[in-house]
């Protein structure tokens, strides 16, 4: 079965520092790999997703994501951290064509606390 | 262009009783799927509607069962609750079934409180 894990489920950063979140899967086949955003009380919101184009992905609020295959990880990095970054990020994994239908499989989410 | 739409928002309900939770998908989009996100996990999905019909379902049971109208919306119905059904209920749209890696897109959610 397919599965997500990102190690740390809390990072503290300084604002202005370095954001790190980390991510692996593991799987048979390639998939397409998204990192989601949750503000406190709200729904999930997509950051950026990788579908077998390009292995460096940017997104919005200026995240961007590397897939490395021989590692099978796909971390989620910032430059530099702003006090509004503060959430619960998920990695998530889903699976090309010959699956049918949409099964997204969640990590357990890391939750990022910026430090003033 | 309204996004992913879902009613109610709160609700709090009694062991044993059923709870419909419903959901209008993004403009566009033909596909919804619903996901159980419990107080500090991820969310674990719990099935996908297509054309009206179920079209994969996760590790759920029965007492959780969905609809789809043709108008694209959907609900969502758990029966004979139990304390832990309490959670965040987030439906996601999207177009199609998610073959090309299509993003999924989550309304606000429901919060259903079992007491």
């Amino acid at each position: 079965a397919q599965s997500v894990t990102q190690l740390g489920s809390h990072v503290s950063v300084s604002e202005g520092a370095l954001v790190l979140l980390r991510c692996n899967y593991s799987s048979s086949v390639p998939p397409y790999l998204f990192w989601y955003v949750q503000y406190p009380n709200q729904g999930l919101q997509l950051l950026l997703k990788y579908t077998s184009a390009a292995t460096l992905v940017k997104g919005i609020n200026g995240f961007e994501a590397e897939f490395k295959k021989s590692e099978t990880s796909f971390h989620l990095t910032k430059p530099s951290a702003h006090m509004s970054d503060a959430a619960e990020y998920f990695c998530t994994v889903t699976y090309p064509p010959d699956n049918y239908g949409q099964n997204f499989v969640f990590g357990p989410g890391t939750r990022l606390s910026v430090l003033p | 262009d309204a996004g992913v739409t879902q009613s109610p928002t709160h609700l709090i309900k009694t062991r044993g009783q059923q709870v419909t939770l419903r959901c209008s998908p993004k403009s566009g989009h033909d596909t919804v799927s619903w996901y159980q996100q419990a107080l500090g996990q991820g969310p674990q999905f719990i099935f996908q509607y297509y054309e009206e019909e179920e079209r994969q379902r996760g590790n759920f049971p029965d007492r959780f069962s969905g609809h789809q109208f043709p108008n694209y919306s959907s609900e969502l119905n758990v029966n004979a609750l139990l304390l832990g059904d309490s959670a965040l209920y987030l439906c996601a749209s999207s177009l199609g079934t998610g073959r090309s890696g299509n993003t999924i897109y989550f309304g606000e959610g429901s919060w259903l409180t079992v007491v």
